[in-house]
Parts: structure tokens; C-alpha cells; sequence
């Protein structure tokens, strides 16, 4: 089946870097990518979708300066988040769409990203 | 904006069928309902998906109403690795965004 990998799946920064995390469709080629944040004892909250070869649209409230999306290619999404301060801890996710199928929904295993 | 009204929690004992109800009541007629199930710090996993007629697979049965307006996810004989969140989520029909719920966190009793 479609499996996306994300990677890292934790990262600890300190205050004031920025922090690029990736998420690789790995046999399937996806047309969009979602990004999603999760904060404990949470849902998760849709941050932006991302179509390859074009800018991301970001959900309301989700600063795009400050959450830079890239998705360059069929098979990567790069979520890069910049001047990390501590309240951007949280578990990031991203799912992917196959392209071929158009309903195959794969997330990724997450990555946690504290900020100290 | 999520579409999808879950309890939050259920219990269901080890062997047992669990039944999962989810209300979206302002479906529309092209939009499918997905489900989707969270066990702690990993990502979501695919379970089942359906338009209109109820569906199963090797993993779940997806029971949808005739109005649409609500939906049952059937584990047929539960198990304690079926403990997790579960959501029901109604894909949009403009960008194929997922907009998750608050889920239901289903405990699998021994």
C-alpha cells in the first residue's frame, strides 16, 4: 500500500531556529500533500495543503511566513518552521493523496518538535 | 471546518463487536465519509471510506444511512490493539481538505 515517510519523527531546537521537517510519498506519486499540527490531547488541526509546483494555501490563523512550505516534487512536501519559540511545540503530520487513485489518503508517522 | 460530530469516548469489551456512531448531518451529496483511527503518537491509519452503500473490508464495516446524515463503524470483534481515536471526517468537496473532529477515544476492555 501508498506509505508516506516523514522524517525527522522527533527534533528538540532552541528558541529562535528553524526547524524543516519532510514528507516523502515513497511509491506513489502525490499530486497534494496536507500539513497538519496536533497538540497534545488533541485533533489534529489542519494547517495548509500543499499542490506540487505551486504555493501552499494556508488554513485561517496559520501564519505562512512563519510555517514556509515547499513542494517541489510528486514525492516531497518540506514544512519548514522558522524562529521556533517554544509555544510551536507540537506533533506535526503529513498526508499525501495518490495521484493515481485520488481517494488514498497515507499519513505520515508524525514528527514531535519541542522548542526550549 | 469539521462536518463530523463524535462522541468522545466508548468502551468496548475484548471480542465484542464495537459500534462507532458519527453524525454529519450537512453532507453533501458527492462528499464521501472517511475513517481514520489515531493510536497515541503515531499518525493516522486508514480504516474505511464509503459514498452512499455500507461497506466492509478486512478490517472494519462502514454503515451509512439512507439520508447520509450518519454513519456506524463496525470493528466486528474488537481487540485491545483496537484501542485508539477514531475519527469520522467528511472530505470537502472544493480541495479535498480533511477536517478532523474531536474523534472518539474507544477503550477495548480486557
Amino acid at each position: 500500500g501508498a506509505v508516506v515517510s516523514q522524517h525527522p519523527s522527533w527534533v528538540i531546537c532552541k528558541s529562535g531556529t528553524s526547524v524543516k521537517i519532510e514528507c516523502r510519498s515513497l511509491d506513489f506519486q502525490a499530486t497534494t500533500m496536507f500539513w497538519y499540527r496536533q497538540f497534545p490531547k488533541q485533533s489534529l488541526m489542519l494547517m495548509a495543503t500543499s499542490n506540487e509546483g505551486s504555493k501552499a494555501t494556508y488554513e485561517q490563523g496559520v501564519e505562512k511566513d512563519k510555517f514556509l512550505i515547499n513542494h517541489a516534487s510528486l514525492t516531497l512536501s518540506t514544512l519548514t518552521v522558522t524562529s521556533a519559540h517554544p509555544e510551536d511545540s507540537s506533533f506535526y503530520i503529513c498526508s499525501a493523496i495518490d495521484a493515481a487513485l485520488g481517494w488514498s489518503y497515507t499519513f505520515g508517522s508524525g514528527t514531535r518538535l519541542t522548542v526550549v | 471546518d469539521a462536518k463530523t460530530t463524535q462522541p468522545p469516548s466508548m468502551d468496548c469489551a475484548e471480542g465484542r463487536a464495537a459500534n462507532l456512531p458519527c453524525n454529519h448531518s450537512t453532507i453533501s451529496g458527492n462528499e464521501y465519509v472517511y475513517w481514520y483511527r489515531q493510536i497515541h503518537s503515531q499518525g493516522p491509519q486508514y480504516i474505511i471510506h464509503g459514498l452512499k452503500n455500507n461497506e466492509t473490508n478486512e478490517m472494519a464495516s462502514l454503515i451509512i444511512t439512507e439520508d447520509r446524515k450518519s454513519s456506524t463503524l463496525i470493528l466486528p470483534h474488537a481487540t485491545l490493539r483496537d484501542t485508539a481515536v477514531y475519527y469520522c471526517i467528511v472530505e470537502t468537496n472544493t480541495g479535498n481538505q480533511f477536517y478532523f473532529g474531536t474523534g472518539t477515544s474507544l477503550t477495548v476492555i480486557p
